[in-house]
């Protein structure tokens, strides 16, 4: 049972380039998420989803694109990396969606 | 929108000494949970509070939830060096769909 994944754990992005980071969960959870961590200011929640197929917006949205085809995975895409978007990001998950968030090891991602 | 305001943002202490940080929300919680992200790790549930006035126990850790739902405190007895880290305070509303949103955090660094 390896909980949350995150892949990558390290990522350096020249501004204008995209890319995705991956989310995987083996709990069988229905709720994923996916937050940022800057220096100072906590988690924001960037995208979340309750199921399969269903995803919505969060605090901070814009820049970024998420999808949910399956219950397990739950990717983040940043289209047209900015500066601004250099952060820590964390995926989590939650049976229930009001109990325990688990949560991955982060992804440190730098945009140049 | 939702806001949750934790204070300090920084705590230095001498092993043995008493820690408390403290949650503030600005609208009703249904809920509020804490984590702990050791320096360079992910968060990582500690407790969840769900009742008026609720105070709960984990060792030398102490949780409390205010009368009115709108605070919380978590207070560490004879601080120990593994206690190092960041504390985040989480809370959820059904106004705002129990998503939750994290206070900022209390970095607590233990001098031995």
């Amino acid at each position: 049972n390896a909980g949350v994944t995150q892949t990558p754990k390290f990522r350096i992005l020249k501004i204008g380039q995209s890319m995705t980071l991956q989310c995987t969960q083996d709990m069988n959870h229905n709720y994923m998420y996916w937050y940022r961590q800057d220096p100072g200011m906590g988690l924001k929640l960037i995208y979340y989803s309750v199921g399969a197929g269903i995803t919505d917006k969060g605090e901070v949205p814009n820049g970024y694109n998420v999808s949910r085809s399956t219950t397990e995975d739950f990717p983040l895409r940043l289209e047209l990396a900015a500066p601004s978007q250099t952060s820590v990001y964390f995926c989590a998950s939650s049976h229930d969606g009001t109990g325990e968030l688990f949560f991955g090891e982060g992804s440190r991602l730098t945009v140049l | 929108g939702q806001q949750v305001m934790q204070i300090p943002q920084y705590q230095h202490v001498q092993e043995g000494e008493d820690f408390t940080t403290y949650c503030n929300s600005s609208t009703t919680l249904s809920n509020i949970q804490w984590y702990k992200q050791r320096p360079g790790g992910h968060p990582v549930f500690l407790i969840q509070l769900v009742k008026s006035g609720e105070v709960k126990k984990q060792k030398r850790l102490t949780f409390q939830f205010g009368e009115a739902k709108k605070n919380s405190s978590l207070h560490i007895t004879a601080t120990q060096t593994t206690d190092v880290g960041t504390y985040f305070c989480a809370g959820s509303t059904l106004e705002y769909g129990n998503k939750l949103v994290f206070g900022a955090g209390t970095i607590l660094r233990v001098k031995s």
